[in-house]
């Protein structure tokens, strides 16, 4: 039972390059989540998914897509890579009617 | 939009000392949920509050949700070098579209010296 995984560990990119980051958690749960850290302000939500096939908007969506084709990957993707997006992206899941989430190890990311 | 006031941000005592941490907002929240980070890792539950006036015990940390579900405090009772990390309060939505989303305060990192 690995839990939440994620891939890469660590990449860095150059301005208006693409990627994708890969979540997959082995818990089947509904809900999964991907946020970013910055220093001093916590854990911001990008996207979250409340199931396989849908998603929706977090609090800081702009330049960021994603997509949940199956109910255990979830799909961060960068179209065209700004230095704003240098951080450290974590994904999360939740099962239904359980508020607690369940953290990957994160992806540091350095976009140049 | 919830906001989540955490302090202080930065904590550096002696092994042996307690301390708290504090998380204030102005909105109502359905559950306040403690996590710990450690560096280079993601963050770990360490405990989930859902009453107000509710406490909870983890070994030397004391975790309380304040009466009207709008505040919540951890304390560390004779701190030690393992309790050296990254503190983080997240509160749960009360309700509709946006129950089970998490708003996190900004951290406290928290270092012990030996």
């Amino acid at each position: 039972n690995a839990g939440v995984t994620q891939t890469p560990k660590f990449r860095v990119l150059k301005t208006g390059q693409s990627m994708t980051l890969l979540c997959a958690q082995d818990m089947n749960h509904e809900y999964m989540y991907w946020y970013r850290q910055d220093p001093g302000m916590g854990l911001r939500l990008i996207h979250y998914s409340v199931g396989e096939g849908t998603t929706a908007k977090g609090e800081v969506p702009d330049g960021y897509n994603v997509s949940r084709l199956k109910k255990q990957n979830f799909l961060l993707g960068l179209e065209s890579a700004a230095p704003s997006q240098t951080s450290v992206y974590f994904c999360a899941s939740r099962t239904s009617g359980r508020s607690e989430q369940y953290f990957g190890p994160g992806t540091r990311l350095t976009v140049t | 939009t919830q906001l989540l006031e955490q302090s202080p941000q930065f904590l550096s005592i002696q092994e042996g000392e307690n301390l708290t941490v504090y998380c204030n907002s102005s909105s109502v929240f359905s559950s306040l949920q403690w996590y710990r980070q450690e560096p280079g890792e993601g963050p770990v539950l360490l405990v989930t509050v859902v009453t107000g006036g509710e406490v909870k015990k983890l070994k030397r940390l004391t975790f309380q949700f304040g009466d009207a579900r709008k505040d919540s405090s951890l304390h560390i009772t004779a701190a030690q070098p393992g309790d050296t990390g990254l503190y983080l309060c997240a509160g749960g939505a009360q309700s509709g579209t946006s129950y089970g989303k998490l708003t996190f305060g900004q951290g406290t990192i928290l270092t012990v010296h030996p």
